[in-house]
């Protein structure tokens, strides 16, 4: 059983506002990412961390923003929320195991800006 | 660049077989696999390192083709629970996330 956690799982929000999605891992893995998800689409990789004060863009470009402050906390931040921005979020982390990285996923945000 | 999954949907009966197949254009180092049931999150199923890895769990296996960047998942006599989205996410790094391809729904029908 994975302890990665996100919240809020749903938030509703008007354009505008400023939000953060919350994820937070117990296990301890170095790695972290943010993945975003239209219903029944595929996943694109948003943002990744090696590691605390890490943090790189990923394949699919994004107006949020991350940090890595801890270890377990790598927050997910947009400043501005607009329409487009509705979708899911997932967070995940991976520890390294003989090069093998499995990649753990939390709950999801499930983000609607009107 | 994003990897190429096939086929886009399937519908299979009970105890029937499937194939999904996943190529990259790109060199890989390694490729995962996921199964998502609507409204969750995607599941880890299993990880292909280079050198023409096959593995196996249960009745789901794979096998991965790094000379041809190709990677494929075999469901054998396939069960209700098998239904959902398949993702396969080729690494092309030992660091960044993974790259998935569009998905390959899977239904199962009694």
């Amino acid at each position: 059983e994975a302890d990665i956690y996100q919240t809020p799982r749903y938030l509703v929000i008007g354009t505008g506002k400023k939000i953060t999605l919350e994820c937070s891992q117990t296990m301890g893995h170095d790695k972290m990412y943010w993945y975003q998800q239209d219903p029944g689409m595929e996943l694109h990789l948003i943002h990744y961390s090696y590691g605390v004060n890490s943090t790189e863009k990923g394949d699919l470009s994004s107006e949020s923003t991350v940090s890595r402050i801890r270890t377990e906390h790598f927050p997910l931040t947009l400043e501005s929320a607009r329409p487009s921005h509705t979708s899911q979020y997932l967070c995940a982390s991976s520890g390294s195991t003989s090069g093998k990285e499995t990649q753990y996923f939390g709950p999801g945000t499930r983000l609607l800006v009107l | 660049q994003q990897p190429v999954q096939s086929p886009q949907a399937v519908i299979l009966r009970e105890g029937e077989d499937a194939v999904i197949n996943c190529s990259s254009s790109k060199a890989l180092y390694s490729v995962h696999w996921y199964r998502q049931k609507h409204g969750e999150a995607p599941i880890f199923l299993m990880i292909l390192l280079k050198g023409g890895e096959q593995k196996g769990h249960d009745k789901i296996s794979a096998s991965f083709n790094e000379k041809k960047q190709q990677s494929s998942l075999y469901l054998t006599a396939s069960q209700l629970s098998y239904s959902g989205t398949y993702f396969c996410g080729p690494k092309r790094g030992g660091a960044d996330g993974l790259t998935f391809g569009k998905g390959t729904h899977l239904i199962i029908q009694p």
